[in-house]
């Protein structure tokens, strides 16, 4: 079955940097949320989108937005890496703001 | 907002016993319990989920038990093997959707030496 997609798998990047990341959903699912995983941590919730709109924001810094597109894949922005935003990104994705989330295999953020 | 506690943050077993995890949560209104099994550098992975109309689920050598009175949760496994392996965070929706963001548990590390 068709999982969660994340790209890149691997980021590097430099202090004041911006990054990208890509999240495509299980196909059908309309809902997407972002957390931040750090070393030895529990996921933090940062931001989830339903189809297309914002649904609901968490700890996310204002250096960061995302966004949901017309075919559901999101994206998160983040501007002005700071060393503390090296975590692991995850997206993950349901079916319905009630549904079962699955998670990407997360995005591995590196700030030097 | 939610606030999920779990315990113990780490389990050791001897291959083939039985592991118990438990979680409390501080809403009543929440009723949707997941357990996730997440491996060193991988996605958490969804094991099993519970709603608030039912008070046990098994899947296999997994179960999740849940009392709503008291406000908790727990996870049990049952013939550990050392494929068992991991760290696993309980989960419970922040307010009083069924779903929407997750607030997790601490997590736990659990050691299932053969």
């Amino acid at each position: 079955a068709a999982g969660v997609i994340q790209s890149p798998r691997h980021l590097i990047k430099e202090k004041r940097e911006t990054a990208t990341l890509k999240c495509y959903p299980i196909p059908r699912h309309d809902t997407v949320y972002w957390y931040q995983q750090g070393p030895g941590q529990d996921p933090q919730f940062l931001i989830s989108f339903y189809e297309k709109m914002q649904s609901d924001k968490g700890s996310i810094p204002d250096r960061f937005s995302a966004q949901q597109f017309s075919d559901y894949h999101s994206e998160l922005n983040m501007s002005s890496l700071e060393l503390g935003d090296s975590a692991l990104y995850f997206c993950a994705s349901s079916l319905g703001s009630l549904g079962e989330q699955y998670f990407g295999p997360g995005t591995r953020l590196t700030v030097t | 907002g939610e606030n999920v506690e779990q315990h113990p943050s780490t389990l050791s077993v001897q291959e083939g016993d039985s592991a118990v995890i438990k979680c409390t949560y501080s809403d009543s209104a929440s009723n949707y319990f997941p357990w996730y099994k997440q491996e060193l550098g991988k996605r958490p992975q969804l094991i099993i989920d519970i709603r608030s109309n039912v008070g046990e689920k098994k899947d296999q050598r997994i179960a999740v038990t849940l009392n709503k009175t008291a406000k908790h949760f727990s996870l049990h496994i049952t013939e550990t093997q050392p494929e068992d392996s991991a760290v696993y965070f309980c989960a419970a929706p922040n307010g009083h959707n069924q779903g929407g963001k997750l607030i997790f548990g601490q997590g736990t590390e659990l050691s299932v030496k053969p």
